[in-house]
């Protein structure tokens, strides 16, 4: 089952970052953390991962606390496009599956 | 490089028909992933597949669903028999050959049964 733990909603204006939390306390050591999200019912789409060093791409910025027992998923500048449900995964990298919860629902608002 | 490809997009079938999803993978993978969405809920893993084996099914109802990637095609989700409680949303995602690392997942089929 999940191991994360997401708020389930957030706001963010349009043009602002958009920081969202994930909590992941008991995760292994061969654990990465990856996010993904979905827009109103489209397939997921892979956003970031990382293991314990900061990550950025094109799209966000995946913050990894020290203990790696949190993250925060940043999308710098959120437009009006960004409004989905985020999902923060846990996952040995060669796992099989990811394990989706409820995720957090963020809506931009203009 | 087209994406994860699945059809139809949208099915509709009466209790006790057939129902088979269809998933062509991104070009190169050959690890296929087959994901159930119920309404208002997140995904729930169903099974994984390379081609011509079945590896987890974990995920799968023991009964009346079925999988499988043959060394030609696309893989097919097959449920028979439909009830009311198998409309949902099914993803397929697929994977690189040479690592599972990062899953990339295709549109969906919605599945409807009346």
């Amino acid at each position: 089952d999940a191991k994360t733990t997401q708020p389930t909603s957030m706001d963010c204006a349009e043009g602002r970052a958009a920081n969202l939390p994930c909590n992941h306390s008991t995760i292994s050591g061969n654990e990465y953390v990856y996010w993904y999200r979905q827009i109103h019912s489209q397939g997921p789409q892979y956003i970031i991962h990382g293991l314990k060093n900061n990550e950025t791409n094109e799209m966000a910025s995946l913050i990894i606390t020290e203990d790696r027992k949190s993250s925060t998923l940043i999308l710098p500048h959120a437009t009006l496009r960004d409004t989905a449900v985020y999902y923060c995964i846990v996952r040995v990298y060669t796992g099989n599956q990811f394990y989706f919860g409820t995720g957090t629902s963020l809506t931009v608002i203009p | 490089n087209a994406g994860v490809m699945q059809n139809p997009r949208h099915l509709v079938r009466r209790r006790g028909q057939e129902a088979r999803l269809r998933c062509s993978p991104m070009k190169g993978h050959s690890h296929v992933y087959w994901y159930r969405q119920l309404p208002e809920e997140g995904l729930k893993f169903m099974v994984y597949l390379q081609k011509e084996n079945i590896i987890d099914e974990s995920g799968m109802p023991k009964e009346r669903f079925s999988a499988e990637f043959p060394k030609e095609g696309p893989s097919i989700l097959r449920i028979q028999q439909v009830v009311r409680g198998d409309s949902a949303a099914y993803f397929c995602a697929s994977s690189p050959d040479r690592t599972q690392e990062t899953q990339y997942f295709g549109p969906g089929t919605r599945l409807l049964v009346l």
